[in-house]
């Protein structure tokens, strides 16, 4: 069936650090991802997403990597900054289909 | 563009009573969605409407769940009767194909 999973609940890193923060995905129907951050109290924001014709995508100190010969997908974060410490989701989107399906959630926490 | 607009950003009220949530999609976005977030189940999508229309409710709980989308600018999450089982955080989303915008969310208690 269609599940988003996180392989790490938490992750804690210096400020400065590159943070990889990871995501398996089971349905290889999928066809975009989107990363999402969340700080307590608020909403998810969107930090970057992808389609599944790419592979890589880039953006202001993030990048997305997606591998969908082992459905897996990651986002990296360079010079972790203490403001980056929230929550982060992956979810993804079934081709055809409008549905966004949510993983758990990576807690990222920067020590300064 | 303020984003998507949800009211009211708190509420509590007593099992049994009725609880409408609202929300307002970013003006041009022809999807909205319902999400609801707890800590055991973390975000999951009740229902979603294109063009006003339901398109997937396989999400809604159970019969005292309801929402309607009378026009492409409001949409309501209706709880009756609330059960304390309903506390969670809701959330609305817009989107037009990609990028979906998500409220600052409803958090609700009921006791």
């Amino acid at each position: 069936g269609e599940s988003v999973g996180l392989h790490l609940p938490t992750l804690s890193v210096q400020e400065g650090d590159n943070s990889i923060i990871n995501c398996a995905y089971s349905n290889s129907a999928s066809d975009y991802f989107i990363w999402y951050k969340q700080e307590s109290g608020k909403g998810p924001q969107f930090i970057i997403d992808i389609r599944s014709n790419m592979d890589k995508r880039q953006g202001q100190r993030v990048t997305v990597l997606l591998n969908k010969t082992v459905k897996h997908l990651s986002l990296q974060i360079a010079a972790t900054q203490p403001g980056d410490s929230a929550v982060y989701f992956c979810a993804e989107r079934k081709g055809g289909s409008e549905k966004l399906v949510f993983g758990k959630g990576t807690k990222l926490t920067v020590n300064p | 563009d303020a984003g998507v607009i949800q009211s009211p950003r708190h509420e509590v009220t007593e099992m049994g009573q009725e609880v409408t949530l609202r929300c307002k999609p970013i003006s041009g976005h022809d999807y909205l969605f319902w999400y609801r977030q707890t800590m055991m189940r973390g975000l999951e999508l009740l229902i979603y409407f294109n063009n006003n229309v339901p398109i997937d409710d396989s999400g809604m709980p159970e019969d005292r769940f309801s929402a309607k989308m009378p026009n492409a600018s409001f949409s309501t999450l209706k709880i009756q009767p609330s059960e304390p089982r309903d506390s969670a955080v809701y959330f609305c989303a817009s989107s037009s194909n990609y990028g979906y915008t998500f409220g600052s969310g409803t958090r609700l208690t009921v006791v």
